[in-house]
């Protein structure tokens, strides 16, 4: 069963905003991850934030991760028409390497 | 990172029959994932591939419904048996353990689109 619900659902805004999406999860975790699908196509991995760790930046992606609210945001920053996909949030959990998908959000980055 | 394609990458399919879907990838992986994507959904998780033995499913998913093998560490297959509508959907398979150790991120496959009619 999916374990995560994202919000919203989907967004859709201009080239050089902020995108900002929300992921909420169950159960403890050991990692929470975010993937991109284009098309609906195979996921491309973006970025791992591990339980202990609060923050973390790749490129133009910034991850919050609250433990305690068990909830994530994944922030894209000066977005770019390229980044027009949906993403999915993903937990681990234990010391299994299955992932638990949310439920995504489609994000529309016009010119 | 890995390389990983899937044959077929599209199939129109008749219901009653079966599909088998191949997964490879360009390196020796520790764990190999199949998934199902319904139309406009998230991704579910049928099984993880076990080399040399069984594959362990998921709630919901069972192994006459969903036969997975995986002979070797680059490989597996995934068969869609006595198919319906309800089965549409795009099937991935993913992988972990590039060089024998997890790092718990996945590298995905292009994905299966198949459509029953």
């Amino acid at each position: 069963s999916q374990q995560g619900e994202e919000d919203p659902q989907a967004l859709s805004i201009q080239e050089g905003e902020n995108a900002t999406m929300n992921c909420s999860y169950k159960t403890s975790i050991n990692n929470l991850q975010w993937y991109r699908q284009n098309s609906g196509r195979g996921l491309v991995h973006l970025i791992l934030i591990r339980s202990n760790e609060r923050e973390k930046h790749s490129g133009r992606l910034r991850v919050t991760l609250d433990t305690s609210k068990k909830s994530s945001s994944l922030l894209i920053t000066a977005s770019r028409a390229a980044d027009t996909a949906s993403y999915f949030c993903a937990t681990v959990a234990g010391t299994a390497s299955k992932l638990t998908f949310g439920t995504g959000t489609r994000l529309q980055v016009t010119l | 990172s890995a390389v990983i394609s899937q044959k077929p990458s599209r199939d129109i399919c008749q219901r009653g029959t079966s599909l088998t879907i191949q997964c490879q990838v360009d390196s020796q992986v520790t764990m190999m994932f199949w998934y199902r994507q319904q139309p406009g959904q998230s991704l579910t998780l049928i099984a993880t591939a076990n080399q040399g033995s069984e594959a362990t499913y998921e709630s919901g998913f069972v192994i006459d419904k969903f036969p997975i093998s995986r002979p070797n560490l680059t490989f597996s297959t995934l068969t869609v048996s006595n198919m319906s509508p309800e089965d549409s959907s795009i099937y991935l398979c993913s992988v972990d353990g590039l060089g024998g150790a997890s790092s718990y991120e996945q590298y995905f496959g292009p994905g299966t689109r198949l459509t029953v009619t």
